[in-house]
């Protein structure tokens, strides 16, 4: 079974951009959690999907939104970019909830802010 | 605030030289308690999940424990391709979102 996809893999912009990560979860999972991880901060949750609805939200400020299609691929995006937001970007799929089941990792995407 | 605390950050063995890793962690009603593998460059691996306390898993040369204030992984015999950061997360009864410690980068050596 593919495990969770992340596209793109590295991803360079600037200040002030915005930018959109997508990620495509193991066969038949449903839900998708988004993670951000930095050196200084390690991994912080940013939000939780399930069937199209987001059930739960980090302590991030409203630039990161994201989304969940019906296929329960999702995507996040981030806009007006901060030198701050150069980090890991990891999503998390599991099979129902993430309440109830183990959430397996993506390979993330690697965003630089210059 | 649910927290989680990993000790030591950073861990070098010799081969063969067996050791634990130790998560403390203060969370409001404990679901699950989750140990993940991280590669450089790569998103965490799942390893174990423990639910209850006296709770035990192992895999290889891998077990994880857990009581009601902290877990530990316990490495026996540990070979070069252990060497990865370990992360330790907590999913509190309410809430899907995990909390991560800071991670134990463990390095060993041949």
């Amino acid at each position: 079974k593919a495990g969770v996809t992340q596209t793109p893999r590295y991803l360079i912009k600037t200040r002030g951009q915005q930018v959109t990560l997508s990620c495509s979860p193991i066969s038949g999972h449903r839900s998708v959690s988004w993670y951000q991880q930095t050196p200084g901060q390690g991994l912080q949750f940013l939000f939780e999907y399930f069937s199209e609805t987001q059930r739960n939200k980090g302590n991030f400020p409203g630039r990161f939104s994201g989304r969940q299609f019906s296929n329960s691929r999702s995507e996040m995006n981030v806009s007006t970019l901060e030198l701050g937001d150069s980090a890991l970007y990891l999503c998390a799929s599991s099979p129902r909830d993430p309440r109830t089941d183990t959430q397996y990792f993506g390979p993330g995407t690697r965003l630089t802010v210059l | 605030e649910d927290q989680v605390t990993q000790s030591p950050e950073a861990l070098r063995l010799q081969e063969g030289e067996s050791s634990s890793l130790n998560c403390s962690y203060t969370v409001s009603g404990l679901r699950g308690l989750f140990w993940y593998r991280q590669d450089p460059g790569k998103g965490p691996e799942f390893l174990f999940t423990l639910y209850s306390a006296g709770e035990e898993k192992e895999k290889e040369r891998l077990k994880a424990t857990l009581t009601k204030k902290e877990s530990f992984l316990h490495i026996t015999a540990p070979k070069p391709e252990d060497s990865a950061t370990y992360l330790c997360a907590v999913q509190a009864n309410q809430g899907g979102k995990l909390i991560f410690g800071q991670g134990t980068e463990l390095s060993v050596k041949p």
